[in-house]
């Protein structure tokens, strides 16, 4: 099993829709989780952290977490053609100190 | 503000032979990690370092090594290039205690 799991897509949405990408992960005692968008080419670029269970919003953005289920979810609104990109999911694994493991990643596509 | 900066941009070498990538920090940060991404997949956690010391280690050889230098800034050393290394470099940093990690442009790798 995968320390990270992500559908590896592609999730091809329209213009103005709500896209949700989902991510799951296996050590139980991670406490810090992360979504990363990378454009082709580029280096990863953080754009929600989340620490607690529930909602976390940021603009068009709003981060899940549900450490029960191991689940962490982001959503995001009235998605442009520009948020067309890979989106990492990470979580911070502690071993005497702590490690970020990633998520293969979700590739979207937002079509006009 | 200056972000985190690397160096070199690309960089072609031949199997065998070694390498030094180098990274500065994020202004204000004082800690540094380095992945290994190849094409497709997520950054893969190779070291961190702070305090001038190795703190943590990814499932990386010991042909990987690296330094981190009293101002902050890091060298990733691959010694013994294989094919296989070929990859995109990425440094991030964080403040030690916080998580949230902030990635350089990366160094593109390619070994023949």
């Amino acid at each position: 099993q995968k320390e990270v799991e992500q559908n590896s897509g592609p999730l091809s949405v329209p213009e103005g829709a709500i896209a949700s990408l989902n991510c799951t992960y296996s050590d139980r005692g991670s406490q810090s989780f992360f979504w990363y968008r990378q454009y082709s080419g580029k280096s990863p670029e953080l754009i929600m952290s989340i620490y607690s269970n529930g909602d976390k919003e940021d603009g068009r953005f709003t981060a899940q977490l549900n450490k029960a289920s191991q689940y962490v979810s982001l959503l995001i609104r009235d998605s442009q053609p520009s948020d067309s990109a890979t989106y990492l999911c990470a979580v911070n694994i502690y071993t005497g100190g702590f490690k970020t493991i990633f998520g293969a990643g979700t590739r979207l596509f937002v079509k006009a | 503000d200056a972000g985190v900066t690397q160096s070199p941009t690309h960089l072609i070498k031949t199997r065998g032979q070694q390498v030094t990538l180098r990274c500065s920090p994020k202004s204000g940060h004082d800690t540094v990690s380095w992945y290994q991404q190849a094409l497709g997949q997520g950054p893969q956690f190779i070291f961190q370092y702070y305090e001038e010391e190795e703190r943590q280690r990814g499932n990386f050889p010991d042909r990987f090594s690296g330094h981190q230098f009293p101002n902050y800034s890091s060298e990733l050393n691959v010694n013994a290039l294989l094919l296989g290394d070929s990859a995109l470099y990425l440094c991030a940093s964080s403040l030690r205690d916080t998580y949230e990690q902030y990635f350089g442009p990366g160094t593109r790798l390619t070994v023949t």
